[in-house]
């Protein structure tokens, strides 16, 4: 069984460029989020999307941006990079929304430069 | 102050040994309590997950949920090197298990 799958791996970028993220959840999984990862603040949660629909968000700018496809593939968007912006973004599926034993992909590494 | 606190080490002990973990939190509506695995260059992984107060075993380890006292522990048994990780505490309220709130983990080596 394929896990969580996310590309490009890693990408480096201009500041002040735009970027998309990809995400493909495991088979069956309905419930996407994603996270931020940095060394200062660790994790933290950007956004969840169940049936196309954004279910919960977190304090994040609105450079930040996602959907979901109806095969629940997602993608996330940042525009207007900024340095601050670098970091390991991941993505984790779920089954359902709400639904405990969320799977991580290994995330897409972001160097803005 | 930060909703979950988490010790981020480094934590380096002997092969063998009795690993702990913890991790306190302040927002008491936390119903959802995980404990999650990082190796380098990787997603997390889940370890552990609970919910509400109690113990939960898997194997080589236990996760417990003390909700009084807002504290949250993982234990490793019989540690190997490769439980040579980051571990990551993380919980949510009652609108379910998504919207995860992580401590900043805690680095761990098992020396052989």
């Amino acid at each position: 069984k394929a896990g969580v799958t996310q590309t490009p791996r890693y990408l480096i970028k201009t500041r002040g460029q735009q970027v998309t993220l990809s995400c493909s959840p495991i088979s069956g999984h309905r419930s996407v989020s994603w996270y931020q990862q940095t060394p200062g603040q660790g994790l933290q949660f950007l956004f969840e999307y169940f049936s196309e629909t954004q279910r919960n968000k977190g304090n994040f700018p609105g450079r930040f941006s996602g959907r979901q496809f109806s095969n629940s593939r997602s993608e996330m968007n940042v525009s207007t990079l900024e340095l601050g912006d670098s970091a390991l973004y991941l993505c984790a599926s779920s089954l359902d929304w709400g639904a405990a034993g969320y799977t991580f992909g290994s995330g897409t590494r972001l160097t803005v430069v | 102050q930060k909703e979950v606190e988490q010790d981020p080490g480094p934590l380096s002990v002997p092969e063998g040994a009795i690993v702990s973990l913890n991790c306190t939190y302040s927002n008491s509506a936390f119903q959802y309590f995980m404990w999650y695995r990082q190796y380098s260059r990787k997603g997390p992984e889940l370890l552990m997950y609970t919910y509400s107060s109690g113990n939960k075993e898997d194997g080589r380890f236990t996760a417990q949920v003390d909700k009084s006292s807002k504290y949250i522990s993982l234990f490793i048994r019989d540690s190997q090197p490769s439980d040579s990780a980051t571990y990551l505490c993380a919980m949510s309220g009652a609108e379910g298990a998504q919207k995860l709130v992580f401590g900043q983990g805690t680095r761990l080596t098992i020396n052989p």
